[in-house]
């Protein structure tokens, strides 16, 4: 139990169009979900906090409106990279926790790249 | 605020050898800590958790980690290493309730044969 997936696993895109990233939690419902970011060698930054029915909130320095958070339901939440340059290269993270275990749980991660 | 240091960038140790990596926090409450593994290319994989109850906490393929509330330090350890336990080591701490993760910088360890 407690699977996390991201599709895709892998996106190449152009300069300046749009990426969705989906995170769904497969065998369990996720009221939050949280979006990271990791740089190359480098840790996992917090971008946004993803809840179910609202809007989501971001940590400061994250534009809301290039990555914009939908959490439709209690099982997906989306991440869309929207005019994407080259800098917003990154492999992204989602998370979910399991509700009554204080774990998180984590997809396997997409990695962007964009020419 | 809280925060997580992880004071080694790489360790390397012997196949059959014991590892230990490092880990000391802050908090301004109760800590929730966890440990989480990445493997290349990967997301990460939960190992092992401390909400509360025992100082030494085992978890998953033979790792445990020990709470030192008074060093504030979750270190993370394993008897025998393996080449397999090759991969990126995070620690991370939390607040209560339902918050996210802040990580540590991570430490790479390296198992040789």
């Amino acid at each position: 139990g407690a699977v996390v997936s991201q599709h895709p696993s892998r996106v190449i895109c152009k300069s300046g169009t749009s990426v969705k990233i989906e995170c769904r939690s497969l065998d369990f419902q996720a009221t939050t979900m949280f979006w990271y970011r990791q740089f190359p060698k480098k840790s996992l930054m917090l971008m946004a906090t993803s809840n179910e029915g609202s809007k989501a909130t971001y940590e400061q320095g994250v534009e809301k409106d290039k990555f914009l958070i939908n959490h439709a339901s209690l099982t997906l939440s989306t991440l869309t990279v929207t005019s994407a340059h080259p800098e917003d290269s990154s492999f992204y993270i989602c998370s979910a926790t399991l509700a009554g275990t204080d774990t998180q749980y984590f997809g396997p991660g997409t990695r962007l790249t964009v020419l | 605020a809280q925060s997580v240091a992880q004071p080694e960038d790489q360790v390397n140790v012997a196949e059959g050898n014991p590892l230990t990596v490092k880990c000391t926090y802050s908090v301004s409450g109760n800590p929730y800590l966890f440990w989480y593994v990445q493997y290349p290319n990967r997301g990460l994989q939960f190992l092992l958790k401390y909400i509360t109850g025992d100082n030494l906490v085992k978890g998953s393929y033979g790792f445990e980690a020990e709470f030192n509330k008074s060093q504030t330090s979750f270190h993370l350890k394993k008897p025998s290493a393996l080449v397999s336990d090759s991969a990126l080591y995070f620690c991370a701490v939390r607040d209560v309730g339902n918050t996210p993760l802040v990580f540590g910088k991570g430490t790479r360890l390296s198992v040789i044969a």
